[in-house]
């Protein structure tokens, strides 16, 4: 069965400063995707980042990277220039290529950014 | 364009009596998801519907939850002889084709059973 293991449940960080968030999964298949969701207090989930499995460059989208270590299974969020406006609850997630069904969710992190 | 939408926002209702909640997903995604968001269990997979091909049911709890999606677009999840445990955030979200694409979720709906 696939899993994702969030370890940190709650961070916190000064606001302009970097975090980083931490996740490993487990499956047994090759070709799969990993996703980042944040979820503030509105509810919305919105997704962060998506790393495909057959790709070694790390996924980067402004202030926000991942480093993917496949060999690992580790896929942590790191998170720059931190701005109250990222203060939520970080979910990593898992897909297997052409399963087409669901995400596999880890338990999440609750980040609260410090003014 | 117009994300996912979900309704009602917000939902109270007593235990035992029939709830449904729908889901309007991204105009031209052909993967819908449900997923049941509540503290003790994280978020879970419901069911999973792509085009015309049978859904995915594999997550539902129990046989007093299904779902339909009319015409490929809008679906409903109905929850029959609601219990507390039920209570939960209702979570919907679409992808364009199912195929490990990214999926974008919808704000969700509270169930709330008495």
């Amino acid at each position: 069965a696939q899993t994702v293991t969030q370890s940190q449940p709650e961070m916190s960080v000064q606001e302009a400063e970097t975090v980083t968030l931490s996740c490993t999964y487990d499956t047994s298949e090759n070709n799969y995707y990993l996703f980042w969701y944040k979820q503030p207090p509105s509810r919305q989930m919105i997704l962060v980042i998506r790393q495909e499995a057959y790709k070694q460059q790390n996924a980067t989208e402004n202030r926000f990277s991942v480093n993917f270590q496949k060999a690992a299974k580790s896929f942590s969020l790191k998170i720059s220039d931190s701005q109250l406006g990222d203060t939520a609850m970080y979910f990593c997630a898992f897909i297997e290529n052409n399963a087409g069904n669901m995400l596999t969710f880890g338990g999440g992190t609750r980040l609260m950014v410090k003014p | 364009g117009a994300g996912v939408s979900q309704s009602p926002s917000n939902k109270v209702t007593e235990k035992g009596k029939d709830v449904e909640l729908r889901c309007d997903p991204i105009s031209g995604h052909t993967a819908l998801y449900w997923y049941r968001q509540s503290l003790g269990q994280g978020l879970e997979f419901l069911i999973y519907f792509q085009g015309n091909s049978a859904p995915d049911k594999s997550g539902l709890p129990s046989d007093r939850f299904s779902a339909e999606r009319t015409g490929g677009s809008v679906s409903t999840l109905t929850i029959q002889r609601t219990q507390q445990e039920d209570s939960a955030v209702y979570l919907c979200a679409s992808s364009l084709n199912g195929l490990a694409g990214a999926q974008f979720f919808g704000p969700g709906t509270r169930l709330t059973v008495l």
